[in-house]
């Protein structure tokens, strides 16, 4: 099976611009959860999208948004860049069934984009 | 607050030893805990996970024991090698939020 691939792997943008970050999960994965990974606060969970739906959300502001199509390929966007932006993005999937209490959540994760905000 | 606590200095060890490193928590009640290995410029892989119930998981040269008492997971390699030198992440799931935590990481480094 194909990991989980993320398109573009590195992008430079201005302030103020607008960014769409893509995200293809492993076959028959339906759950896809996106993070930001930076030097100073780690690994932060953005979202996570389960059957088109978001299922769940971190503690990040409004700019930043996603969704997910029928076929679990996963879009984030992030509008009004600032400079604290810059970090690696990474995007996982997981072949949770959807019920909250069962399965492990294993994530296999793509291998990023960096996004550079200048 | 809820806290994640991997020590944020870098583990140097000789090959062949083992390296042992920590994972603390406050005011998480996890169902399980996972172990992530991260190489510079990739992705987290996943390694192990272990559950509430379970005390110790062994995979290869790879042990993770839970003690929930103490709110402490350690992840242990034995006879370590040179190609274990990476950043391991342990992640709690948070069953209220259904989004797994992971902590900042320690950086292994096993020189030759």
């Amino acid at each position: 099976k194909a990991g989980v691939t993320q398109t573009p792997r590195y992008l430079i943008k201005t302030r103020g611009q607008q960014v769409t970050l893509s995200c293809s999960p492993i076959s028959g994965h339906r759950s896809v959860s996106w993070y930001q990974q930076t030097p100073g606060q780690g690994l932060q969970f953005l979202f996570e999208y389960f059957s088109e739906t978001q299922r769940n959300k971190g503690n990040f502001p409004g700019r930043f948004s996603g969704r997910q199509f029928s076929n679990s390929r996963s879009e984030m966007n992030v509008s009004t860049l600032e400079l604290g932006d810059s970090a690696l993005y990474l995007c996982a999937s997981s072949s949770t069934g959807g019920l909250r209490t069962s399965g492990t959540d294993t994530q296999y994760f793509g291998p990023g984009t960096r996004l550079t905000v200048l | 607050s809820q806290k994640i606590e991997q020590n944020s200095e870098a583990l140097n060890i000789q090959e062949g030893k083992t390296a042992t490193l920590t994972c603390n928590y406050t005011n998480y009640s996890p169902a399980y805990l996972q172990w992530y290995r991260q190489d510079p410029g990739r992705g987290p892989v996943f390694l192990l996970l272990i559950r509430e119930n379970e005390k110790e998981k062994r995979k290869e040269r790879l042990k993770v024991t839970f003690d929930t008492t103490l709110k402490q997971s350690l992840f242990h390699i034995t006879a370590s090698q040179p190609a274990d030198s990476a950043t391991y992440l342990c992640a709690l799931m948070d069953t209220g939020r259904r989004a797994l935590t992971f902590g900042s990481g320690t950086r292994l480094q096993v020189q030759p």
